[in-house]
């Protein structure tokens, strides 16, 4: 059983370009989270997703973010006109209920140049 | 709100010694604790959690965790530690009813032969 999958591993994006990142949750989980790890810092909240439904967005910055997850093909973390700022780790994690344990992918980390 | 303090950003401990890792927490409503460990570049993994019944919750790696309700506590506790054990350890708390993680800063063990 595979776990949850991120890609790319590493992302290396200018300012104002776009980046987009990729999670396919663990087989069996329906719900996906994102979290934003700063250098040195532990882990924030970003967003909760089930398919095709946004359930908390309370973390997301409100300009340049969207996340989506559809019915089919995994979930996706877009950032528009990316700055220096957004440089990080970005984690995704997945369970397979409400209220379960999260599972952590690998995590993809943003460099913006 | 929901937030979770790991008062050290790093201890110190040699090989086959007892080792301790401090979290407290404060939620308004019943907690659901966690521990993560996150070795370099890797994502977070999941190490024990407390939900309710036993004070004492036994996780991987002979990893235990202690809930203390009145000084709201859930410390990380192992009795011998072992130099693999060096890595990142985060707390995260969630209310029973939400969705969302809410992690600590994180705190670097360093076991020393």
């Amino acid at each position: 059983n595979a776990g949850v999958m991120q890609n790319p591993r590493h992302l290396v994006r200018r300012r104002g370009q776009e980046a987009r990142l990729r999670c396919s949750p663990m087989k069996g989980h329906s719900h996906v989270y994102w979290y934003r790890q700063l250098p040195e810092e532990g882990l924030k909240f970003m967003v909760y997703l089930q398919k095709e439904n946004i359930i908390d967005e309370s973390g997301m910055p409100k300009e340049r973010f969207s996340a989506e997850f559809p019915k089919e093909g995994p979930s996706i973390l877009r950032i528009q006109q990316v700055v220096r700022g957004d440089s990080a780790a970005y984690f995704c994690a997945s369970s397979p209920l409400e209220g379960r344990e999260q599972y952590f992918g690998p995590g993809t980390r943003l460099t913006v140049t | 709100a929901q937030s979770v303090a790991q008062p050290e950003d790093q201890v110190n401990v040699a090989e086959g010694n007892p080792l301790t890792v401090k979290c407290t927490y404060s939620v308004s409503g019943n907690p659901y604790l966690f521990w993560y460990v996150q070795y370099p570049n890797r994502g977070l993994q999941f190490l024990l959690k407390y939900i309710t019944g036993d004070n004492l919750v036994k996780g991987s790696y002979g990893f235990e965790a202690e809930f203390n309700k009145s000084q709201t506590s859930f410390h990380l506790k192992k009795p011998s530690a072992l130099v693999s054990d060096s890595a990142l350890y985060f707390c995260a708390v969630r209310e029973n009813a939400g969705n969302m993680l809410t992690f600590g800063g994180g705190t670097r063990l360093m076991v020393k032969p």
